[in-house]
This record gives C-alpha cells, structure tokens and sequence, in this order.
C-alpha cells in the first residue's frame, strides 16, 4: 500500500522557474529517498535524507524533512527542461523488519513538465 | 553504486504464457526487491527476494502467479504467469547498498500482454 502522497500530481513551470515538490508519509521512518522517472523508464536515484536530518543539498536540488509533520520537500531550482518527468518520494519505514532489509514504500509521485 | 541489469527491456506476449524477467546486479546483495508499476501509476512492491530461502510476498501477490527465483547473491528472476492483459506493466528490480541504505532500481522491464 502507498505510504506517501506526493502534491501536487502534476506541475508545470517555465524554463529557470523553480519547482517544488511536497511528500507526506503516514508511519515513523529511518530515511526517505527521492527517485526520478523518465518516460517510465528507470528510477534515478536522487537524494536520501535520513529521520534525524532537516535538510540536504545535491546540486540544484534540496531537500527538506519535517518528521513531526510526516512531511518532506523537494526544490529544484533554475529548472530546465531536461528536468522534465516524474519525482517519485518513497520511505524506509521502521517496523519490525531488521533495517537494510526494509523495502522501500512509494509514494504516487509529481509530475513535473519544464518549458523552454 | 550498484549497477543492475535487467532482462528483456520490454516484451509483447500473448494471454496465458508466462515471461520471465533476470535481474543481474554487480555486487552481491543480501536483499532483492520486484516491483511492479502500472500504467500511469506509482510503484508497487511484489516481494522480497532473500538468497537460499524462499520470497516474501506482499498483500495481493502470490508465489504462484509470481514465481520467485534468488540462486546466488547477484542475480534473481521473476516469472509472470498466466499472463492476462492486467499484468502489462513495468516491472522492476531493486536493490539496497547496505552501508547506505541508498536502494537502486533497475531498467525496468517493459510487458505488454495482449
């Protein structure tokens, strides 16, 4: 079953506009990852943010984690058109399951068009 | 990171047979994972596939219409069986790099079923 809910569904920006992508999770986490699509092709992945961080930087990309609000963010900045497909957000959920062997739990993801 | 491939990238089958997806990575991994993403729509976990044992199963998805296969620690298949046109879908394989719980994803398989 899905653990998150991506907002929104779908985003359109401009060429250089920045883009923001938010992720809410329903349980208690160990890490939360952020994975790209294109054309339904692969996961690329993007970043991974553990439960006791706030917030990450890769790049152009930066990533925020709220864990009292079960709540993560996304911000591409100066966006380009080859960024241009799907972000998907998917959480390490802490359970019962020895942890490294938790699978991941996707979210519905955005879908994100950047026009030139 | 780890480098996963997989095999075929995309098939066209008929009702009723079954295809047969590998998944090779190129290092060993104590966990594979199969996932299952549907027209349109988010990923979805099949099973868990552990070396020597036999795969776990999430709600929804059986041993039998799924077979499972993990004999040695850089490679797994997943059959589909019985296909019908419900099963077309991207079906993907994965993998988590246990020193940084950072999971990679392969290819993809691409399956239509007529």
């Amino acid at each position: 079953s899905q653990q998150g809910e991506e907002d929104p569904q779908a985003l359109s920006i401009q060429e250089g506009e920045n883009a923001t992508m938010n992720c809410s999770y329903k349980t208690s986490i160990n890490n939360l990852q952020w994975y790209r699509q294109n054309s339904g092709r692969g996961l690329v992945h993007l970043i991974l943010i553990r439960s006791n961080e706030r917030e990450k930087h890769s790049g152009r990309l930066r990533v925020t984690l709220d864990t009292s609000k079960k709540s993560s963010s996304l911000l591409i900045t100066a966006s380009r058109a080859a960024d241009t497909a799907s972000y998907f957000c998917a959480t390490d959920a802490r359970g019962p399951r020895v942890s490294g062997n938790t699978p991941l739990v996707f979210g519905k993801g955005t879908r994100l068009s950047v026009i030139a | 990171s780890a480098v996963i491939s997989q095999k075929p990238s995309r098939d066209i089958c008929q009702r009723g047979t079954s295809l047969t997806i590998q998944c090779q990575v190129d290092s060993q991994v104590t966990m594979m994972f199969w996932y299952r993403q549907q027209p349109g729509q988010s990923l979805t976990l099949i099973a868990t596939a552990n070396q020597g044992s036999e795969a776990t199963y999430e709600s929804g998805f059986v041993i039998d219409k799924f077979p499972i296969s993990r004999p040695n620690l850089t490679f797994s298949t997943l059959t589909v069986s019985n296909m019908s046109p419900e099963d077309s879908s991207i079906y993907l394989c994965s993998v988590k790099q246990g020193n940084t719980d950072t999971q990679y994803f392969g290819p993809g398989t691409r399956l239509t079923v007529l």
